[in-house]
């Protein structure tokens, strides 16, 4: 399967503790995007990364949120002290970097739940 | 601000009875425009880039064209394997990244 890969597909945490979200982008892909969708919300943009770069993290949360996308690995999304309204699914997605409109492909998504 | 709706919100309808759903847009100087397919518990899956107002794009059952002001994706004798939530998304040109601005969907159910 040469598309976007996230792990892990569920995962459950309790209030305070950290989670990590890993992406593994399409093959030849240099970008990285991710999204997090909440109930009953539409796809709202967190974090664009190329290698060992952020680039626009405007859609970020200000605190405890952060994302990395090393030269080696996966780019990791983590969130630290999780809390309620934490729960979400939260999608990754990858571009190839050709121009200002590359398409996005997405991933199947990670569903965190914070109890 | 840049914005997206889609509407209807839900739609049902028989195998065979086509139709459209609407996205309307508002953004500064548009880069792109997307439609997604999503089914439930999995990512959005790529359908259609339009660029330009004027432009079509077709892949089996679907339609895609634009205006200046909105897209339609219509769906032409529809079967039930086409029941899934509909995205749209546009790209702007005030964007700092290439961020998607995304619609809240139209969920079709096709029954046969």
């Amino acid at each position: 399967n040469a598309g976007v890969m996230q792990n892990p597909r569920h995962l459950v945490r309790r209030r305070g503790q950290e989670a990590r979200l890993r992406c593994s982008p399409m093959k030849g892909h240099s970008h990285v995007y991710w999204y997090r969708q909440l109930p009953e919300e539409g796809l709202k943009f967190m974090v664009y990364l190329q290698k060992e770069n952020i680039i626009d993290e405007s859609g970020m949360p200000k605190e405890r949120f952060s994302a990395e996308f090393p030269k080696e690995g996966p780019s990791i999304l983590r969130i630290q002290q999780v809390v309620r309204g934490d729960s979400a699914a939260y999608f990754c997605a990858s571009s190839p970097g050709q121009g200002a409109t590359d398409t996005q492909y997405f991933g199947p998504g990670t569903r965190l739940t914070v109890l | 601000e840049d914005q997206v709706t889609q509407s209807p919100e839900a739609l049902r309808l028989q195998e065979g009875e086509s139709s459209s759903l609407n996205c309307s847009y508002t953004v500064s100087g548009l880069r792109g425009l997307f439609w997604y397919r999503q089914d439930p518990g999995k990512g959005p899956e790529f359908l259609f880039t339009l660029y330009s107002a004027g432009e079509e794009k077709e892949k089996e059952r679907l339609k895609a064209t634009l205006t200046k002001k909105e897209s339609f994706l219509h769906i032409t004798a529809p079967k039930p394997e086409d029941s899934a939530t509909y995205l749209c998304a546009v790209q702007g040109a005030n964007q700092a990244g290439t961020a998607l601005i995304f619609g809240k969907g139209t969920t079709l159910s096709v029954s046969s």
